[in-house]
């Protein structure tokens, strides 16, 4: 069965310090691994999209890494801001017939709290 | 970005009533999808539309549901009958870009079943 694991459950952090993030995935065939912001109520935001071959991916200050052997990915978020609380959201895309038709498969979340 | 817009924002039912929620992508794609997120629980795929057609559907989009593109440019997902389960974030997602699977999503749909 297709799986997405996220750790922590939630994090609560200060103001300006480093995070990392993790997801371990169990998803065959896999296309690629996305990172995704979600604020309460809101629908989730793409951060990062990473296939087969690569390794590691920034955006900002969000670096997602990637070891398709043993299938764990990692987002490090760096010098940390308030507007930073949300949850983050692993999503593993694995194609399941042609045309480029594809289905997401999501974690859980890391539920991030930034606080002053 | 073009976006993706959703009605209504919130919806508030009984239990056996039908609800209809409905997507607007501002972009012509032949992909779309609808998302399912329960309050505190991680967001479930429902279905897939390609062509106007059902590309692809999870176990929970049983009979109780119907995705329709009534007049070429919206999309809605029907449920009808809602039970107080059904009571959840609705998500539609278009591609971001033509010819990749990254995703974009609308702001959601709140469904409340009383």
């Amino acid at each position: 069965k297709n799986q997405v694991e996220q750790s922590p459950q939630s994090l609560i952090i200060l103001e300006g310090k480093n995070c990392t993030l993790q997801c371990n995935y169990t998803v065959s065939p896999f296309s690629n691994l996305r990172w995704y912001k979600q604020d309460t109520g809101r629908g989730p935001v793409s951060l990062t999209i990473m296939t087969f071959s690569e390794n590691t991916k920034s955006n900002g200050r969000y670096t997602a890494t990637l070891d398709a052997d043993t299938k764990q990915s990692s987002l490090h978020i760096t010098a940390s801001q308030l507007s930073d609380s949300a949850s983050y959201i692993c999503v593993v895309s694995h194609s399941y017939s042609g045309a480029g038709s594809y289905q997401l498969t999501f974690g859980k979340g890391t539920k991030l709290s930034v606080i002053p | 970005e073009p976006e993706v817009t959703q009605t209504p924002s919130h919806q508030v039912t009984q239990m056996g009533q039908e609800v209809i929620l409905r997507c607007v992508p501002i972009s012509n794609h032949l992909y779309f999808y609808w998302y399912r997120q329960i309050l505190g629980q991680k967001v479930e795929f429902l279905v897939s539309f390609y062509n106007n057609e059902i590309s692809e559907k999870s176990e929970i989009f049983d009979d109780q549901f119907s995705v329709e593109r009534p007049d070429g440019s919206n999309f809605t997902l029907k449920i009808r009958s809602t039970k107080l389960e059904d009571s959840a974030m609705y998500f539609c997602a278009r591609p971001r870009l033509a010819g990749t699977n990254e995703q974009f999503f609308g702001p959601g749909t709140r469904l409340t079943v009383l």
